[in-house]
């Protein structure tokens, strides 16, 4: 089992520009999460879809936008990439639901630097 | 509204000596506890959780964690510091099954342990 998977794992791109963070998670769980790290600031959840067909806004949704594409795809949307959009994502997916706790799996992110 | 402090960005121990990183929450509920390790350009990995039933856990790498209730602490502790234990390391807290919330994961600020010779 490769577990969560993220791609690409560096880009830069210029202020205006817009890309797409693509997710894949292969343990067949319901729930999937994108955070962001920045220096100082621990983790903070910016989307989440608690099951396939589902998307919520998390702690700092502005400037993104989700799709959950199937149970296994979970990707993240930079329509006009900002400066202040510089950081690393991660993806994570947890088997909430057919557990009581939120057991959350984590892929090995993506650097993304804006110009 | 649940919250977790972690008590220090850096701590720097010597190889051998005791690890102790601190861990304070806040909820209204009995919570969920986890602490995640993060090795420098990796993702997070889970070092051990709290979900019911004994107060002390152990987790992987010879790290463990005491649920204290009345201090409402979740402290991690290693008795002997190893060089490949440096890293940055996460407190989270979840509240899932309680007054509708998602139980979705709520992060500390982090942890860099720093194992010198």
């Amino acid at each position: 089992n490769a577990g969560v998977t993220q791609t690409p794992k560096f880009q830069v791109l210029k202020t205006g520009q817009s890309m797409t963070l693509q997710c894949a998670q292969d343990m067949n769980h319901n729930s999937m999460y994108w955070y962001r790290q920045d220096p100082g600031m621990g983790l903070r959840l910016i989307y989440y879809s608690a099951s396939e067909g589902t998307t919520d806004k998390g702690e700092v949704p502005n400037g993104y936008n989700v799709s959950r594409l199937n149970k296994r795809e979970f990707s993240l949307r930079l329509e006009s990439a900002a400066p202040s959009q510089t950081s690393v994502y991660f993806c994570a997916s947890s088997d909430l639901g057919t557990r009581l706790y939120n057991e959350q799996f984590f892929g090995p992110g993506t650097r993304l630097t804006v110009l | 509204a649940q919250s977790v402090t972690q008590l220090g960005s850096h701590v720097s121990v010597s190889e051998g000596a005791l690890v102790l990183l601190r861990c304070n929450y806040s909820s209204s509920v009995p919570p969920y506890l986890f602490w995640y390790v993060q090795y420098p350009n990796q993702g997070l990995q889970l070092l051990l959780k709290y979900t019911t039933g004994a107060t002390l856990v152990k987790g992987i790498n010879g790290f463990e964690a005491e649920f204290k209730k009345s201090e409402t602490s979740f402290h991690l502790t290693k008795p002997s510091a190893h060089m490949s234990d440096a890293a940055e390391y996460f407190c989270a807290v979840s509240d899932l099954g309680y007054g509708g919330s998602q139980g979705n994961l709520i992060f500390g600020k982090g942890t860099k342990l720093s194992v010198k010779p």
